[in-house]
């Protein structure tokens, strides 16, 4: 089967660092996703991690162990606007984006 | 360069009708994605279309749903007789040609309500 675990909500203060965790199990595995969506908006794309290790963007980084089927996504110095979901989503072996989503984690900073 | 463009926003139909929703795709993407976004539920795989071509349609419900990707023209997604059940965020994405791993670009997605 497949299946995509991660937290429903988190909360975190402006500045701080958020980990947000994700398990996966699919049928094949060509990549690990996070995207971010605000609230009745489209799902933009964060990052991409294929291989082991960590993958630093900015202020974001992204994490996959591919034995343990895990990943996360880290945010540093949190913002305002970073209030949003984060969306976790694997790829299996097709060769193109039939990506399996988790249900998204809520995230909220506050003052 | 425009991004992933889905016309209507919002569609409010009563059961029985058909709904049609539209996928304009980023400039010179030529793969169109659809998803569905139920309530409290995470994004769901529909269809993947190339241009005049299904490539995967497994995401599909086996009845009422239909997708195209003309030469000419946005992708249509058409779901006939809807129901309650029908009721969902269905979100459109682009890509293009090529890369595997290149990222997906998505629509601000088309509400659709059932009444």
């Amino acid at each position: 089967g497949q299946n995509i675990d991660q937290p429903t909500e988190m909360t975190a203060t402006e500045g701080a660092i958020v980990q947000i965790n994700c398990t996966y199990q699919t049928s094949g595995f060509n990549g690990l996703f996070w995207y971010q969506q605000h609230a009745g908006e489209a799902p933009t794309f964060l990052s991409y991690n294929v291989l082991d290790g960590l993958e630093e963007k900015g202020r974001f980084s992204s994490f996959l162990s591919r034995s343990k089927g895990y990943s996360y996504l880290l945010l540093k110095e949190l913002q305002m606007k970073d209030s949003a979901s984060y969306l976790c989503a694997a790829r299996g072996n097709t060769g193109f984006q039939k990506l399996v989503f988790g249900t998204g984690t809520r995230l909220l900073v506050s003052p | 360069n425009a991004g992933v463009m889905q016309n209507p926003r919002h569609l409010v139909r009563r059961r029985g009708q058909e709904a049609r929703l539209r996928c304009s795709p980023m400039k010179g993407h030529s793969h169109v994605y659809w998803y569905r976004q139920l309530p409290e539920e995470g994004l769901k795989f529909m269809v993947y279309l190339q241009k005049e071509n299904i490539i995967d349609e497994s995401g599909m419900p086996k009845e009422r749903f239909s997708a195209e990707f003309p030469k000419e023209g946005p992708s249509i997604l058409r779901i006939q007789q809807v129901v309650r059940g029908d009721s969902a965020a269905y979100f459109c994405a682009s890509s293009p040609p090529g890369q595997a791993n290149e990222k997906l670009f998505f629509g601000s997605g088309t509400q659709l309500s059932v009444l």
